[in-house]
């Protein structure tokens, strides 16, 4: 089935600095590709998203860019504040009625 | 904003007892999800449902579970005999026919003890 893998498990970085997490995905099916920012104890929350018909897609601070051929994609933050201090999951499916198969998160630190 | 709503927030159970959460979707949303997350581990996919029938169940999602939509506006799963390993958080999510996001609810803590 479906598996999605996510890179690094923990990143700790720099007020101010840049954050990338990456994933891979195994099905070349998968046409969408959610991130979900998730505090302790709370729900994911959708930040941003891309369909596999777009390479590039930013939202302010937030940019995320697809690869199809690799099967890869990549979060990007850009100016860290300490609000971004969470854990960021990724996430793929392929249809809209479709479960969606979560990566296994990364811990995001942001020091100050 | 319309949200996605669970209750109870936490439950706790013995081991070997019913539990049932329940969710209500946003209310012109067609598919509904049970999610769940064992602490510090990622989401899992349990189970999808549409037309008031199973669109997709997982290998977690085994005899023990099912899921129910009593009425119009409730979605709710029902743990038969729970196991210490079914701790958990579990989240319910709802999906329109106009986008892909599914929207999660603020999730059940679920302790068996």
């Amino acid at each position: 089935g479906e598996n999605v893998e996510q890179h690094p498990s923990t990143l700790s970085v720099q007020e101010g600095d840049s954050a990338v997490i990456k994933c891979t995905y195994s099905d070349s099916a998968s046409n969408y590709f959610p991130w979900y920012k998730q505090e302790l104890g709370k729900r994911p929350q959708l930040i941003i998203d891309i369909r596999s018909n777009v390479g590039e897609k930013k939202d302010q601070r937030i940019a995320v860019t697809l690869n199809k051929t690799a099967k890869h994609f990549s979060l990007h933050i850009t100016e860290t504040q300490p609000e971004d201090s969470a854990v960021y999951f990724c996430a793929a499916t392929m249809n809209r009625d479709d479960k969606i198969i979560f990566g296994k998160g990364t811990r995001l630190h942001i020091l100050p | 904003e319309p949200e996605v709503t669970q209750t109870p927030s936490h439950q706790v159970t013995q081991m070997g007892q019913e539990v049932i959460l329940r969710c209500v979707p946003i209310s012109n949303h067609l598919y509904f999800y049970w999610y769940r997350q064992i602490l510090g581990q990622k989401v899992e996919f349990l189970v999808s449902f549409y037309n008031n029938e199973i669109s997709e169940k997982s290998e977690i999602f085994d005899d023990q579970f099912s899921v129910e939509r009593p009425d119009g506006s409730n979605f709710t799963l029902k743990i038969r005999s729970t196991k210490l390993e079914d701790s958990a958080m579990y989240f319910c999510a709802s999906g329109g026919t106009t986008s892909y996001e599914q929207y999660f609810g603020p999730g059940t803590r679920l302790t068996v003890t």
